[in-house]
């Protein structure tokens, strides 16, 4: 089973400034991560997937990168709506599909 | 509009069972492999279980492996998971929710609102 370690698990940002969320895999995913955000209450909605690719709506503050071992995620300039907890999940080995533990990005 | 509803969810008690429904609609439910997402309460997103677009190939988690077992209806566009022999640790919001297949894998891009499983005495 591949494990997903995301850092930090919390973040504390200032509307406006930029976030960055890292993703660990123990072991190569190539480029088959994706990225989902979660709102208190809701359900996660993809944001990112092929490590860097935007899913469909997904505004241009966010960006991917990564591949192997290593992704971040990036916000580039935070909205109020942003605020939320942020998932990786591999899908270079899928049997089975794992997810990271989750960054919460709260409002500093 | 693409949608995915899911229902059966309640209190249970430990050895119980329940059967969980999601209700597709806004796309061709019969093209597209399927999944069950559980989140237990302050943690995290576990798979549970997938089913490929015809229901011939079927996986589970190993932590409910021989008690889950997942289904779908094709002419209903529904999506199934009976939960038997519960435990506490099964408590959770369970999601299901569309693959998009990639070379070796899937990601998921539509997913519903979840229905909350309770496992208590």
């Amino acid at each position: 089973e591949i494990v997903m370690t995301q850092s930090p698990a919390t973040l504390s940002v200032s509307p406006g400034e930029r976030a960055t969320l890292s993703c660990r895999a123990s072991q190569s995913v190539s480029s088959n991560l994706a990225w989902y955000q979660q709102k208190p209450g809701q359900a996660p909605r993809l944001l990112i997937y092929g490590a860097s690719t935007r899913a469909t709506g997904i505004p241009a503050r966010f960006s991917g990168s990564g591949s192997g071992t290593e992704f971040t995620l990036t916000i580039s300039s935070l909205q109020s709506e942003d605020f939320a907890v942020y998932y990786c999940q591999q899908y270079n080995n899928w049997l089975p599909l794992t997810f990271g533990g989750g960054t919460k990005v709260e409002i500093k | 509009e693409v949608q995915l509803v899911e229902s059966g969810g309640g209190l249970v008690q430990p050895g119980g069972s329940l059967r969980l429904s999601c209700a597709a609609s806004g796309f061709t439910f019969s093209s597209y492999e399927m999944n069950w997402v559980r989140q237990a309460p302050g943690k995290g997103l576990e798979w549970v279980s997938y089913i490929s677009s015809s229901g011939s190939t079927i996986y589970y988690a190993d932590s409910v492996k021989g008690r889950f077992t997942i289904s779908r209806d094709n002419a209903k566009n529904s999506l199934y998971l009976q939960m038997n022999s519960l435990r506490a640790e099964d408590t959770a919001v369970y999601y299901c929710a569309r693959a998009i297949p990639q070379q070796f894998g899937y990601y998921m891009d539509v997913w519903g609102k979840g229905t909350t499983v309770t496992v208590s005495s």
